[in-house]
């Protein structure tokens, strides 16, 4: 089975660039999750979405962030425009969300470095 | 707030030895927990974990225990093996939050030596 797949791996923007990192979740996961970690801390959720809905995004700062699931599969997060506080691993998580079935599979991540 | 927590940043341990990762969480909602183990430039990946309706979870070399009164949970692995260096995060979901949210903890790096 393969795994959550995002890109890119690396980016590196000047600040008030803009960006966006891509998700492929595992095939038949109904929940999506966006994190944000930053070095020597815990992964901190952005946004969740169930199929192609929001379920959660009272963290994300919505004022330079945004993000979709088009049809319930792919998803995209973007930045614009990007701060120096964004330096950070965005990482991808998928899950089947059902009561017996609530472990997250997480992407490699992608390590964004604004300078 | 920082309602999970890992006090201690890292944990050195013999190989074949017993290593101990500890978590504390303050909100008494909590009813799931998950232990996270992350390689350098990999993702977080599950490892094990336990409802709240028990107080041990065992697979293998790994066990979680679980004490609620005390809002505390550790993760035991035992025999260490040098491949089990790497950092752990615990995490922790339950009602009150969008359903399968995860608020985790900072991580413990741990290393084991041969």
């Amino acid at each position: 089975e393969a795994g959550v797949a995002q890109s890119p791996r690396y980016k590196i923007i000047e600040k008030r660039q803009s960006v966006a990192f891509w998700c492929n979740p595992i095939s038949g996961h109904a929940t999506l999750y966006w994190y944000q970690q930053i070095l020597g801390q815990g992964p901190k959720l952005l946004i969740q979405f169930q199929n192609n809905g929001v379920v959660d995004d009272s963290q994300l700062p919505k004022d330079r962030f945004s993000a979709e699931r088009l049809k319930g599969v792919d998803s995209t997060l973007k930045i614009q425009p990007a701060k120096l506080e964004d330096s950070a691993v965005y990482l991808c998580a998928s899950s089947l969300s059902r009561p017996d079935q609530e472990t997250q599979y997480f992407g490699p991540g992608t390590r964004l470095l604004v300078l | 707030d920082q309602q999970v927590k890992q006090n201690s940043p890292s944990l050195s341990v013999q190989e074949g030895r017993i290593s101990i990762l500890n978590c504390d969480y303050t909100n008494s909602m909590f009813d799931y927990f998950l232990w996270y183990k992350k390689y350098p430039a990999e993702g977080p990946t599950f490892l094990i974990s336990i409802s709240s309706i028990k107080d041990k979870n065992e697979d293998g070399r790994f066990t979680v225990f679980l004490n609620k009164s005390a809002k505390h949970l550790s993760l035991h692995i035992v025999p260490s093996q040098p491949g089990d260096s790497a950092v752990y995060f615990c995490a922790a979901s339950g009602p009150g939050t969008s359903y399968g949210k995860l608020t985790f903890g900072q991580g413990t790096i741990l290393t084991v030596h041969p």
